[in-house]
């Protein structure tokens, strides 16, 4: 079974901080992705990458970054955290092609104050 | 890019009816469409899938349903229970890219 781990299920920050959530899976999947979850407006993609090192951005990159330095690994950073980035962030996994599900971590709830 | 849309927002349903839920999508590229359930606070879940050679498959009391020259597909949950409570997402892939594009979600209520 496939396990996609978030680090934290909740977290706290202040504005201008910099912030970084982390994601792991543990089936040598390809890609990974990284989503926000608003109520009313479903998953928005915010970055995505296929490979080590590799990254696209998605729908709403701005203000977040990237970094894959291990294909198990992706983390999700907020160079300088905004109250309205306060969300749920969902990551996600799925082998390499087109008709692959993607499978989703538990969530981390972050609240900017 | 691709365009998917889920009706209706919200549904209610007595328990044991059914309950049908209708996504369409843009791009006609796309060949792989997945369902996604997500219960409160809880990751979403894959609950099904079809791929664009299929018209139809079904695992228990579920089934997916698929027209791709009407560029819809369908989520059918027969015999409801309290327990299919939750989000239900349609998603499309993006063609050649990995990527899948996801509807907004809809909250289906099932009423004991």
């Amino acid at each position: 079974d496939v396990k996609v781990t978030q680090s934290s299920r909740y977290l706290v920050k202040r504005t201008g901080e910099k912030v970084f959530l982390e994601c792991v899976q543990d089936m040598d999947h390809e890609n990974m992705f990284w989503y926000r979850q608003d109520p009313g407006l479903g998953l928005r993609l915010i970055y995505f990458s296929y490979d080590v090192k590799m990254k696209e951005k998605g729908d709403i990159p701005e203000g977040y970054s990237v970094s894959r330095e291990k294909k198990e690994r992706f983390s999700l950073i907020l160079e300088s955290a905004s109250t309205n980035q306060t969300s749920m962030y969902l990551c996600a996994s799925s082998r390499w092609g087109d008709l692959e599900p993607q499978h989703f971590g538990d969530g981390t709830r972050l609240s900017i104050l | 890019g691709e365009n998917v849309e889920q009706h209706p927002s919200t549904l209610s349903v007595q328990e044991g009816d059914s309950a049908v839920i209708k996504c369409t999508y843009s791009d006609s590229a796309s060949n792989y469409f997945p369902w996604y359930k997500q219960e409160l606070g809880k990751r979403p879940q894959l609950i099904i899938d079809i791929r664009s050679n299929v018209g139809e498959k079904k695992d228990q009391r579920i089934a997916v349903t698929l027209n791709k020259t009407a560029k819809h597909f369908s989520l059918h949950i027969t015999e409801t229970q309290p327990e299919d409570s939750a989000v239900y997402f349609c998603a499309a892939s993006i063609g050649g890219n990995n990527r899948l594009a996801f509807g907004k979600g809809n909250q289906v209520v099932v009423i004991p």
